[in-house]
């Protein structure tokens, strides 16, 4: 099976840069997601890295290290908003996601 | 982007009784839908994958007769929980691969059901 481990809080101010880690347990995957959900709401897709290294994306940059079994979402620029849990999920191929454990961050002012 | 639409938000229903979920995909055909359960502060666990004109797969654990899934068209997927029981209250989300995205999965705004 897998497993994802991730913090399971952050806090950091506003403006801040912010950086959450998963690590993960798989015998194969194709790439390692990650999601953003607020309280009561519906996750929402930020990144997903197929390949080893950074990808970037606006505030968000999302990194994969297979060889360490590794990756974190960066935040830079931090926004109030941005208060939430953010998931790693690890794409396996069979459509579906395999989610993390989810780290809630609190962004203060 | 695509969108999922999830009914009803939230509901309360007695123990004994059943409840119905439906998911629609209002902008795209969804061939297959996912359906996921979460608790207060937890992940998401998925619970089966709904396949349209076929019988859905469920994850082990997951007892297919208390939680009937059914794809009856490319747009709807529904998840009725049968006899329900209040440890069955949780948190209950479907999704969908986003046509829009290469990579990534659309979700419904999910479903907070209490059993009382």
């Amino acid at each position: 099976g897998q497993s994802l481990e991730q913090p399971s809080e952050v806090t950091a101010v506003e403006g801040a840069i912010v950086q959450m880690n998963c690590t993960y347990q798989t015998s194969g995957f194709y790439g390692l997601s990650w999601y953003q959900q607020h309280d009561g709401g519906a996750p929402t897709f930020l990144s997903y890295n197929a390949l080893d290294g950074l990808e970037e994306t606006g505030r968000f940059s999302s990194f994969l290290s297979r060889s360490d079994s590794y990756g974190y979402l960066l935040l830079q620029e931090l926004q109030m908003k941005d208060s939430a849990s953010y998931f790693c999920a690890l794409d396996t191929g069979r459509r579906a996601l395999t989610f993390g454990s989810g780290t809630r961050l609190q962004v203060q002012p | 982007g695509a969108v999922v639409s999830q009914h009803p938000s939230r509901v309360i229903c007695k123990s004994g009784t059943s409840v119905k979920i439906e998911c629609r995909s209002l902008d795209f055909q969804a061939t297959t839908m996912f359906w996921y359960r979460q608790f207060p502060k937890k992940s998401l666990m998925l619970m089966a994958t709904s396949n349209e004109g076929s019988k859905a797969t469920y994850e082990q654990g997951v007892e297919k007769d208390k939680f009937l899934i059914n794809h009856a068209s490319l747009t709807l997927s529904t998840l009725t929980v049968t006899s329900a029981h209040p440890e069955d209250s949780s948190f209950y989300i479907c999704s969908a691969p986003d046509p829009g995205q290469t990579y990534g999965y659309t979700f419904g705004s999910g479903t907070r059901l209490t059993v009382v």
